[in-house]
């Protein structure tokens, strides 16, 4: 089943108003976290990571939230743009050992819909 | 710096027949990992190359194959294509040396197998 997944596949803002995007995950051993933002046609765009020792880390009108308690990340955006449209998926990566597989784990995405 | 792109943008394959998919990695980066992506899912990783060589693998078989080249840039191999093959073909870069080692994805290549 799914490590990493997401609680609402489409979020509908008001533009200008703050986003929330929550994620869910299961694998306890998971070190190291990451949002990505992926429009239509593209690639995964990465948006900010956070490590396991932390519990919050900000960019640019962007906030990360970790809580290893309950197993459960968030991505806030504040002040939502048209341009903040695409969805959205968090990541995570289980292992780390020197040079070895840094392969991530991803959710199923939650689409963000921004309304005029 | 140059980002990490993917060749060709769009394949359509038949059931049964062989395919190459290419990637050039962020410049400077030198881990890259395969990843696919069904319509309306989430990525998932297929493998990763550093040095040359496979460095962990995700939940594929053995006709998903790879190469990584000296200069970082990599090839995914598929044979006998199925159906369930078609997807979006993701590659992403990395430097082993960084602690957390964030992963940058090219645009990805488009797979139909018919």
């Amino acid at each position: 089943g799914e490590s990493v997944g997401l609680h609402l596949p489409t979020l509908s803002v008001q533009e200008g108003d703050n986003s929330i995007i929550n994620c869910a995950y299961s694998n306890s051993a998971s070190d190291y976290f990451i949002w990505y933002k992926q429009e239509s046609g593209k690639g995964p765009q990465f948006i900010i990571d956070i490590r396991s020792n932390m519990d919050k880390r900000q960019g640019q009108r962007v906030t990360v939230l970790l809580n290893k308690t309950v197993k459960h990340l968030s991505l806030q955006i504040a002040a939502t743009q048209p341009g903040d449209s695409a969805v959205y998926f968090c990541a995570e990566r289980g292992w780390e050992s020197g040079g070895g597989a840094d392969g991530l784990t991803f959710g199923k995405g939650t689409h963000l819909i921004i309304q005029p | 710096e140059t980002g990490v792109t993917q060749s060709p943008t769009h394949l359509i394959k038949t059931r049964g027949q062989q395919v190459t998919l290419r990637c050039s990695s962020q410049s400077g980066h030198n881990t890259v990992s395969w990843y696919q992506q069904a319509l309306g899912q989430g990525p998932q990783f297929i493998f990763q190359y550093y040095r040359e060589e496979e460095n962990g693998r995700g939940n594929f078989p053995p006709r998903f194959s790879g190469l990584q080249f000296p200069n970082y840039s990599s090839e995914l191999n598929v044979n006998a294509l199925e159906l369930d093959d078609s997807a979006l073909y993701l590659c992403a870069s990395s430097l082993v040396g960084l602690a957390y080692r964030e992963q940058y994805f090219g645009p990805g290549t488009r797979l139909t197998v018919t």
